[in-house]
C-alpha cells in the first residue's frame, strides 16, 4: 500500500497570508494526486487535479505543485472564504483512493 | 446535471448491518465509463474511501473494510448501495456517495448522510 502523510494537521493564518500544505507519499505516484477543500457540513470540493491542474471555477490563488512523492497546495493570498479543511487524495492505484489526513486552516 | 443523494437509516445498532443507497439523477449509471464510490467521514475526522463499483458490477474495496463491505448496483433504478456488516461505534460517520467523471478523482458528491451506531 502507498502511504500518504499530509502536514501540518492544522495551521493558523491571517487574511492575505501565503499558506502551504504538503503531502508526501511512500512511493512514486507521478502526478496522480488531487486537492480538495471541505467546509463544515459540506461535501469536499475539488480544487486541483493531476497535481497542478486548476479545477474550472477555482480561484487562481490556489495552486498545486510537485510530482513523485512530494506535493504542495499553495494559497497565495488567503481569503476569508478559504478557512476550511484541505485534503490531498491520490489515485495511483485507481479505482482505489487514499486520502491524506487533512489540514485545518484556521483564522489567526 | 448529475446529482447524487444518499438514503438510509440514521441509526443502526451495534453488531447489525448498515445499509445505504445512493440514487443518481440527471445521468444514467450504465452510461458511465467510470466508477461510483462510497466514502465516509467520522465526526471531526478525515475522509476514508470505502469502495467503488463499476456499472458492470466490478467492485473494489478498502482492504481495511473488505471483510465487512458489499457494494452493489441496480442500473435499472440508477442506484448503487452499500452494506457494512457487524458495525461498531467506530463506524459512526457521515457517509458520502461519489462519482468520478473521467478524472480518476471524485467529481460529484452526495450531500452525505450521518449514520450513528448506538444501542
Amino acid at each position: 500500500d502507498i502511504q500518504m502523510t499530509q502536514s501540518p494537521s492544522s495551521l493558523s493564518a491571517s487574511v492575505g497570508d501565503r499558506v502551504t500544505i504538503t503531502c508526501r507519499t511512500s512511493q512514486d505516484i507521478g502526478s496522480e494526486l488531487g486537492w480538495y477543500q471541505q467546509k463544515p457540513g459540506k461535501a469536499p470540493k475539488r480544487l486541483i487535479y493531476a497535481a497542478f491542474s486548476l479545477q474550472s471555477g477555482v480561484p487562481s490563488r490556489f495552486s498545486g505543485s510537485g510530482s513523485g512523492t512530494e506535493f504542495t497546495l499553495t494559497i497565495s493570498s488567503l481569503q476569508p472564504e478559504d478557512f476550511a479543511t484541505y485534503y490531498c487524495l491520490h489515485h495511483k492505484n485507481y479505482p482505489t483512493w487514499t486520502f491524506g489526513q487533512g489540514t485545518k486552516v484556521e483564522i489567526k | 446535471q448529475l446529482q447524487l443523494q444518499e438514503s438510509g437509516p440514521g441509526l443502526v445498532k451495534p453488531s447489525e448491518t448498515l445499509s445505504l443507497t445512493c440514487t443518481v439523477s440527471g445521468y444514467s449509471i450504465s452510461s458511465s465509463s467510470y466508477h461510483w464510490a462510497w466514502i465516509r467521514q467520522p465526526p471531526g475526522k478525515g475522509l476514508e474511501w470505502i469502495g467503488s463499483i463499476y456499472h458492470s458490477g466490478s467492485t473494489y474495496y478498502n482492504p481495511s473494510l473488505k471483510s465487512r463491505v458489499t457494494i452493489s448496483v441496480d442500473t435499472s433504478k440508477d442506484q448503487f448501495s452499500l452494506r457494512l456488516t457487524s458495525v461498531t461505534a467506530a463506524d459512526t460517520a457521515v457517509y458520502y456517495c461519489a462519482h468520478d467523471y473521467g478524472g480518476n478523482l471524485p467529481d460529484y458528491w452526495g450531500q452525505g448522510t450521518l449514520v450513528t451506531v448506538s444501542s
